[in-house]
């Protein structure tokens, strides 16, 4: 079974910090990705990977930053926590891109104060 | 740009009855569509994938179908079980690499 985790299930944040999280996943896939979930606006894309060093912004990617140095990690970075980055992050993984199947972590509840 | 839509956004049933959830979506040149569970603060559990050439993927007591051409699939739950209860979601991929998602059906199966 693919098994995509997750730094932190929770973590709490004063603006103004800079903020790791962390996702790994364990079966070799290229393509790793980072959304977002917010009560009415749904799942909402921020950065993805398609290989190592490799990155490409999706719908939000302002004040977020992402560095993949290893195939199995992918961080996604708030270089300056701010209330409105309080949310979900979820992260994901597949083989491929075109046509292939997304697995997701657990997410990390994420609130900055 | 894709819009992906659920209805209904909230369900409740008895136990043991076959039920449907919907999703529609406005771009029919897409790779695929999957199905996603997603329980209350965790993260979501692929649930079925369907190619854009497959009408309809099955997995236990779920059937999912497809039809590209008018924009629609369908979440087949039969014999529907309290352990069901969870937040439906379907995500389209039409870029080949991010899903557009859409925002979830929520679905309780009472004892």
């Amino acid at each position: 079974d693919v098994k995509v985790t997750q730094s932190s299930r929770y973590l709490v944040k004063r603006t103004g910090e800079k903020v790791f999280l962390e996702c790994v996943q364990d079966m070799d896939h290229e393509n790793m990705f980072w959304y977002r979930q917010d009560p009415g606006l749904g799942l909402r894309l921020i950065y993805f990977s398609y290989d190592v060093k490799m990155k490409e912004k999706g719908d939000i990617p302002e004040g977020y930053s992402v560095s993949r140095e290893k195939k199995e990690r992918f961080s996604l970075i708030l270089e300056s926590a701010s209330t409105n980055q309080t949310s979900m992050y979820l992260c994901a993984s597949s083989l491929k891109l075109q046509g292939y199947e997304q697995y997701f972590g657990p997410g990390t509840r994420l609130t900055v104060t | 740009k894709q819009e992906v839509t659920q209805i209904p956004a909230a369900l409740s049933v008895p136990e043991g009855e076959n039920l449907v959830l919907n999703c529609s979506f406005t771009d029919s040149a897409i790779y695929n569509l999957q199905w996603f569970r997603q329980d209350p603060g965790k993260g979501l559990t692929s649930l079925l994938l369907i190619q854009s050439s497959q009408r309809e993927q099955t997995s236990g007591r779920l059937n999912a179908s497809l039809d590209k051409s008018s924009g629609r699939s369908t979440l087949y739950i039969a014999a529907s079980q309290p352990g069901d209860s969870a937040t439906y979601l379907c995500a389209v991929n039409d870029s080949g690499y991010a899903l557009n998602f859409g925002k979830g059906t929520s679905l309780l199966v009472t004892p």
